[in-house]
């Protein structure tokens, strides 16, 4: 069974852009949560999705978004862009939505913003 | 506020010896602690996981200790391999859905 799977896995943007990150889960699993990696903040929850709904939202500024689709693919999206939205950004998937299912992670994508 | 605190930040054991992590917890509602492996260039992988109605799991030369009232728990990896030098996460989550808190990380080189 294939793992998860994000594109791009890399990316480089200007400060005052928006991106689109986007994250395919591991078939059958419908549970899509996106974290942000940084070597100062470490990893850091940014939210959770399960059949087309946001189920949880970390602490982070509207700028940041998410969404789901039919098929359990997920998009996550970063509107002005700024230098310190550099980092790695990580998606994770389960089988359910329930807390307590495994979370199996991608490989992530990294964002460079200059 | 770090609700999941891990110590030490970095560890360097010789191979063969034991490696030891430990983390700690403030939030009460956490009933699920997975560990963590990434190395440079990938995604954070699933190593082992535990619930507070156990103190103690083990698969292979992994090992989480758990103790619930002092909110703390633990990664032993027995026979520390240099193919084991990576950064390991531990984490905590709760019921109300699939959002884990990390710790810091723990940086782990074994020496051959």
């Amino acid at each position: 069974k294939a793992g998860v799977t994000q594109t791009p896995r890399y990316l480089i943007k200007t400060r005052g852009q928006q991106v689109t990150l986007s994250c395919s889960p591991i078939s059958g699993h419908r549970s899509v949560s996106w974290y942000q990696q940084t070597p100062g903040q470490g990893l850091q929850f940014l939210f959770e999705y399960f059949s087309e709904t946001q189920r949880n939202k970390g602490n982070f500024p509207g700028r940041f978004s998410g969404r789901q689709f039919s098929n359990s693919r997920s998009e996550m999206n970063v509107s002005t862009l700024e230098l310190g939205d550099s980092a790695l950004y990580l998606c994770a998937s389960s089988l359910l939505a329930g807390g307590g299912d495994e979370q199996y992670f991608g490989p992530g994508t990294r964002l460079t913003v200059t | 506020q770090q609700q999941v605190k891990q110590s030490p930040q970095s560890l360097i054991v010789q191979k063969g010896g034991i490696s030891i992590i430990n983390c700690a917890y403030e939030n009460t509602a956490f009933d699920y602690f997975p560990w963590y492996q990434q190395f440079p260039g990938k995604g954070p992988a699933l190593l082992i996981a535990i619930r507070p109605d156990v103190s103690e799991k083990k698969e292979g030369r992994f090992t989480i200790s758990f103790n619930k009232s002092a909110k703390q728990f633990s990664l032993h990896i027995m026979d520390s391999q240099p193919g084991d030098s990576a950064t390991y996460f531990c984490a905590a989550q709760g019921a109300a859905g699939n959002m884990l808190t990390f710790g810091g990380g723990t940086r782990l080189m074994v020496k051959p």
